[in-house]
Order: structure tokens, then sequence, then C-alpha cells
């Protein structure tokens, strides 16, 4: 069964360095997504991604971020200068919005440990 | 904006039991879905069960249940005849017909099977 994959599983990286967190979808699929999820805390949408532009965002999703699909498969994540409140996990879903609802699927997750 | 409370940190029953894990919501919106989310240890999230807000019928996928009050924005999930390999972190989620984008989840509830 297709699954959505990430990679690293875990990232280390000092404050002020730029990420990249990388992301493969189902491949059929058209709808991307990131979120966050602080330890302890709960799932955050950050953004959501349709036809190479993003469709939704939220407050969290401020200039240091940027997502990019740069070839057919990938699904990129940046976070341009990262602080310490960054550290989390990060997942990526994606959905192929033929349902009339878009149903998600996740994958298992980068953990992003800034020191 | 839409809210999801999970008012259970942790929880924990034995095989072959039953448990219920609480949820609720606060939207102004009529028409809405409610998820609830499996995440294994180190694993992706997988969805365990779906409800649509505009049907009175509580959604059933095996063992899972789900008792959605709407008018007291309520969701919980039951699991019945537990199995060890239920234990994982539990979210419920909320999602805007009119907005398939952004998922909003509560804080998960973690559940151990006993054996």
């Amino acid at each position: 069964e297709p699954e959505v994959t990430q990679t690293p599983s875990h990232q280390v990286t000092q404050m002020g360095q730029e990420v990249i967190l990388r992301c493969v979808p189902i491949s059929n699929h058209l709808y991307f997504y990131w979120y966050r999820q602080i330890l302890g805390q709960k799932v955050e949408f950050l953004v959501s991604f349709y036809n190479n532009e993003i469709s939704e965002k939220s407050e969290i999703f401020d200039d240091q971020f940027s997502v990019e699909r740069p070839d057919g498969s990938n699904f990129t994540l940046k976070i341009r200068s990262t602080k310490l409140e960054d550290s989390a996990m990060y997942f990526c879903a994606s959905s192929d919005g033929t349902l009339y609802y878009n149903e998600q699927f996740f994958g298992p997750g980068t953990r992003l440990t800034v020191l | 904006a839409q809210t999801v409370t999970q008012s259970q940190p942790e929880m924990s029953v034995q095989e072959a039991e039953t448990v219920t894990l609480s949820c609720t919501y606060d939207t102004s919106e009529n028409n809405y879905y409610l998820f609830w989310y499996k995440q294994p240890p180190s694993r992706q999230m997988i969805l365990v069960i779906r409800q649509e807000a505009y049907k009175q019928q509580n959604a059933t996928e095996n063992r899972f249940s789900v008792n959605f009050q709407k008018a007291a924005k309520s969701f919980s999930l039951k699991i019945s005849d537990s199995q060890l390999g239920d234990t994982a972190m539990y979210f419920c989620a909320f999602l805007y017909l009119y907005n398939n984008n952004d998922m909003r989840f509560g804080a998960g509830t973690r559940l151990t099977v006993k054996p």
C-alpha cells in the first residue's frame, strides 16, 4: 500500500541554521500539507499546497518557512533560520482530492531538534 | 476558530475490555467532518474512523465506534475488545467541509492496553 515517506527521521541543527525537511507524498496525490507537533502539545497545521502554490497557511507559517515541490515527487519544507522553538515533530501529509473531502495520509514525521 | 479538546492525556485498559476516549470541539459551523487518528509509537498517524456532521448515525469500523453528539459538540471513540496493538496516541480532529485544508487536532490521548 502506498505511503507518505519523510526524510530524515531525525534532524539536529544549530540555531540560526537553515534546514530542509523532505517528503515524498503518495504518487497520484495532488494536495500536500505540513503539520508540526511540539513535544507534549497538539498537532498544528502549518500549510497546504496545491497546483504549485500555497493554498492555505496558518499564523505559525511566517517568512522563515517556505515550501516547494522541486520535482514531480518531493515536497519540501524549508526553515531559513531555525529557532529553539522550532524544535518539534514535523508531519507531511497528502491527499488525492477525489473524495468530497480531502482525506489526508500522514508520513511518519521528522523530529527536528534545534540546539 | 475551531478548537478540539481531548481532556484525557493518558488512559489504560486491560486487553479484551472496552475503553472510551473523549473529545469535544467548538465550532459555529454546521457542516464538517470529525476524525479519530491513531499514532502507534514511532509510526505514522493512520485514520481510524470518520464522521460526517450531517449524518446522525454514528460511524462504526469493526471494533471502533463513535458517539457523536452534535448538539453537545462531543465525539467520543469507543474501542471494544481492546488489543495490545491498539496501544498508541489517539488524536481527535476537525475539518470544516468548505475548507479541506486546515485540519484541527486535539492534544491527543495516550492509550496503553495492558495484557
